[in-house]
C-alpha cells in the first residue's frame, strides 16, 4: 500500500489559510489522494480527493505536485471549528472475486489546532 | 436522510460477554465497513462488505464476526469480549461510484471491556 507521511501537529491562526502537507512518494499512477478529517469524538468526514489535477470544493483546495509524490490541503480561511485531525490517504485498488474495489487506510494524521 | 446510524452509543461489557453493534445507512450504498480506533492511532479496518450478501476480512478481523443483513444494515458481533477490544467502533458506507471512494461514517460506538 502507498504510505503517506504527515506532520503530527500544526497550528493556524483563525482567519488565516491552513496548509497541511502530505508526502506519498510511493503512490502509483492510478491511485487517488483523499483527505478526511475527524473532529473530536466524531466519525471521520470526507473533505476532498484528487488524482493529478488540483481540486477545489466548498470546504478546501487540494494541490498535487506534478510528480504526484506530495500534496497540500488548503483550508482558505480556518475557523475554530476546523480544529481536528486531518488524514491524508492514498486510495489503493484491490481485486476480489473479479471485481475491483477501493480501500482507504487511515494513518495517524495531522492534529490541526486553530487558535483565536 | 439520517446517513449512517450506529447503536448503541456506549457500552460496557465484562470479559467473555457477547454483544452486537448495529449499523444502518439510508443512502442506498452498496459497500459498508467496520473500523476500530484506539487512542493515538488511526482507524483500522475490521471487516467490510462490498455488496449485500458478501463480507470480507480487513486488517484486524480476529475476535469479530459480521453480518450483512440486507443492503441497509451491517452488524458487528463480539462473541467473547476481551479487554483488548476496548475501542471506539465506526461504521461507514460508500457511494456506489467505484471511482469515488467517499466513505460516510457513523457517530461511533464507544466500547469498554472490563
Amino acid at each position: 500500500d502507498a504510505k503517506t507521511t504527515q506532520p503530527p501537529s500544526m497550528d493556524c491562526a483563525e482567519g488565516r489559510a491552513a496548509n497541511l502537507p502530505c508526502n506519498h512518494s510511493t503512490i502509483s499512477g492510478n491511485e487517488y489522494v483523499y483527505w478526511y478529517r475527524q473532529i473530536h469524538s466524531q466519525g471521520p468526514q470526507y473533505i476532498i480527493h484528487g488524482l493529478k489535477n488540483n481540486e477545489t470544493n466548498e470546504m478546501a483546495s487540494l494541490i498535487i505536485t506534478e510528480d504526484r509524490k506530495s500534496s497540500t490541503l488548503i483550508l482558505p480561511h480556518a475557523t475554530l471549528r476546523d480544529t481536528a485531525v486531518y488524514y491524508c490517504i492514498v486510495r489503493v485498488t484491490f481485486n476480489a472475486g473479479g471485481t475491483s474495489y477501493g480501500k482507504l487506510t487511515f494513518g495517524q494524521g495531522t492534529i490541526l489546532t486553530v487558535h483565536p | 436522510n439520517a446517513g449512517v446510524t450506529q447503536t448503541p452509543k456506549f457500552q460496557v461489557l465484562k470479559t467473555g460477554q457477547s454483544m452486537t453493534l448495529q449499523c444502518a445507512q439510508d443512502m442506498n450504498h452498496n459497500s459498508m465497513y467496520w473500523y476500530r480506533q484506539d487512542p493515538g492511532m488511526g482507524l483500522r479496518l475490521i471487516y467490510y462488505s462490498a455488496s449485500e450478501g458478501t463480507t470480507d476480512k480487513g486488517e484486524v478481523p480476529n475476535g469479530y464476526n459480521v453480518s450483512r443483513l440486507n443492503k441497509r444494515e451491517f452488524s458487528l458481533r463480539l462473541e467473547s469480549a476481551a479487554p483488548s477490544q476496548t475501542s471506539v467502533y465506526f461504521c461507514a458506507s460508500r457511494s456506489s461510484d467505484k471511482k469515488r471512494e467517499t466513505q460516510y461514517f457513523g457517530p461511533g460506538t464507544r466500547l469498554l471491556v472490563l
